[in-house]
């Protein structure tokens, strides 16, 4: 069963906020998410992760659900460079749960 | 700092041939993982490893085998390579803690 659920592609304008959705109905309350990209199938790039509050870093913003079904990652100004692909990760103990992921592409 | 680091960077095998794909890190990590990532989907984890001198099988681990002798290295091997077999390999570190997991920049394998 998947873990986590995310649409499998969106577009966003460049310079607007990009607001990538994911599904983590099952999700246990000592479970964190975490998000990160894949660009051009290099690496995964770690973006940032969280528990039950929101968080934000230097990258981008989390914003998880009061009842943690779900959360939302937030790039405030999208870039041409942001084109990637997004995973949603639930990380149970010391695995990582990837999806499907979703495909962001920034129009210019 | 080189993080994690996987050689070879490609590689083409024939049917039925053996091969190691090495992963090392230098973060003193107690957590080492083997994906796989197919043309389309997300990353799939085949082994991995909670300390020096463990291995546990993921979601896929059949046809591959692993081993963690020191703790900054840990391998993944294909006994007898089958086509199936064809993608793309990444290898991850953890150190706990709630940290971030870290990345190789993957193997590409064919099997032809």
């Amino acid at each position: 069963d998947a873990k986590t659920t995310q649409p499998p592609s969106m577009d966003c304008a460049e310079g607007r906020a990009a607001n990538l959705p994911c599904n983590h109905s099952t999700i246990s309350g000592n479970e964190y998410v975490y998000w990160y990209r894949q660009i051009h199938s290099q690496g995964p790039q770690y973006i940032i992760h969280g528990l039950k509050n929101n968080e934000t870093n230097e990258m981008a913003s989390l914003i998880i659900t009061e009842d943690r079904k779900s959360s939302t990652l937030i790039l405030p100004h999208a870039t041409l460079r942001d084109t990637a692909v997004y995973y949603c990760i639930v990380r149970v103990g010391n695995q990582f749960y990837f999806g499907t992921g979703t495909s962001l592409t920034v129009i210019p | 700092n080189a993080g994690v680091t996987q050689t070879p960077k490609f590689r083409v095998l024939k049917t039925g041939q053996s091969m190691t794909l090495l992963c090392a890190q230098d973060m003193n990590h107690e957590y080492m993982y083997w994906y796989r990532q197919d043309p389309g989907m997300g990353l799939r984890l085949i082994h991995y490893s909670v300390g020096e001198g463990t291995t546990a099988k993921g979601e896929v681990p059949d046809g591959y085998n692993v081993s963690r002798l020191k703790k900054q290295n840990f391998l993944l091997g294909l006994e007898s390579a089958a086509p199936s077999q064809t993608s793309v390999y990444f290898c991850a570190s953890y150190g706990g803690y709630n940290q971030p997991q870290h990345f190789g920049d993957g193997t590409r394998l064919s099997i032809l």
